[in-house]
């Protein structure tokens, strides 16, 4: 069945430093969504990319969606110790069935 | 809009003990789906309602977890009997369907000793 995987597992970046997290997909995606969890809390909608090659930007946030609507990124520039959590991205299969998490990338900002 | 809702916040019992977690989903919203998450294995996807019915309930661990949805704003997870490896937290999402985004609620923290 469909599989999304997620890397790195952990991240740890001085507060200033850019991080990235890579989601790669088995299948084809309907779309791709991104969460954040703080730590104790529970994961928040950030973001949905729909199109093929979309690139989607929130403030520090990008989003990237591939081409081949496989695989997706997230690049935090200039990371803050507000950014910490763990990075979770999300695929919806073409079937219309429920999203499929990947593992989550926790990231550590260290001032 | 109240959000997902979930009770109790945190549990602690014993092993062998059954335990019921509740959730009320967002208003409007027809999928739910129950989720367990775990330093080890992470977020786990346990069971998905659609329309209040079960769609699919490949990821209950076994026969001692049981889940249920009796109408459209209310929903239990249910584990008995309760062991010591099912010490996890257990989140209740909803959304408008299958691969729409996902409302979390608090979790519920769930320890058995």
């Amino acid at each position: 069945g469909q599989q999304v995987m997620q890397i790195p597992q952990y991240q740890h970046v001085q507060e200033g430093e850019d991080f990235t997290t890579y989601c790669n997909s088995s299948t084809t995606l309907s779309n791709i969504q991104w969460y954040k969890q703080r730590p104790g809390g529970h994961p928040v909608f950030l973001i949905q990319l729909v199109k093929s090659g979309e690139v989607k930007k929130q403030k520090r946030l990008t989003f990237q969606f591939g081409e081949a609507k496989k695989n997706s990124s997230l690049h935090i520039t200039a990371t803050q110790t507000t950014d910490v959590g763990t990075y979770f991205c999300a695929g919806g299969g073409n079937s219309g069935y429920a999203l499929n998490f990947g593992k989550g990338t926790s990231l550590l900002v260290t001032p | 809009d109240a959000g997902v809702i979930q009770s109790p916040r945190h549990e602690v019992t014993e092993m062998g003990q059954e335990v019921t977690l509740r959730c009320k989903p967002i208003s409007g919203h027809n999928s739910l789906f129950w989720y367990r998450q775990t330093m080890m294995r992470g977020l786990e996807l346990l069971i998905y309602f659609n329309n209040n019915v079960p769609i699919d309930d490949s990821g209950m661990p076994e026969d001692r977890f049981s889940a249920k949805m009796p109408n459209a704003s209310f929903s239990t997870l249910k584990i008995q009997p309760s062991e010591p490896r099912d010490s996890a937290v257990y989140f209740c999402a909803s959304s408008r369907g299958g691969v729409e985004t996902q409302y979390f609620g608090p979790g519920t923290r769930l320890l058995v000793l």
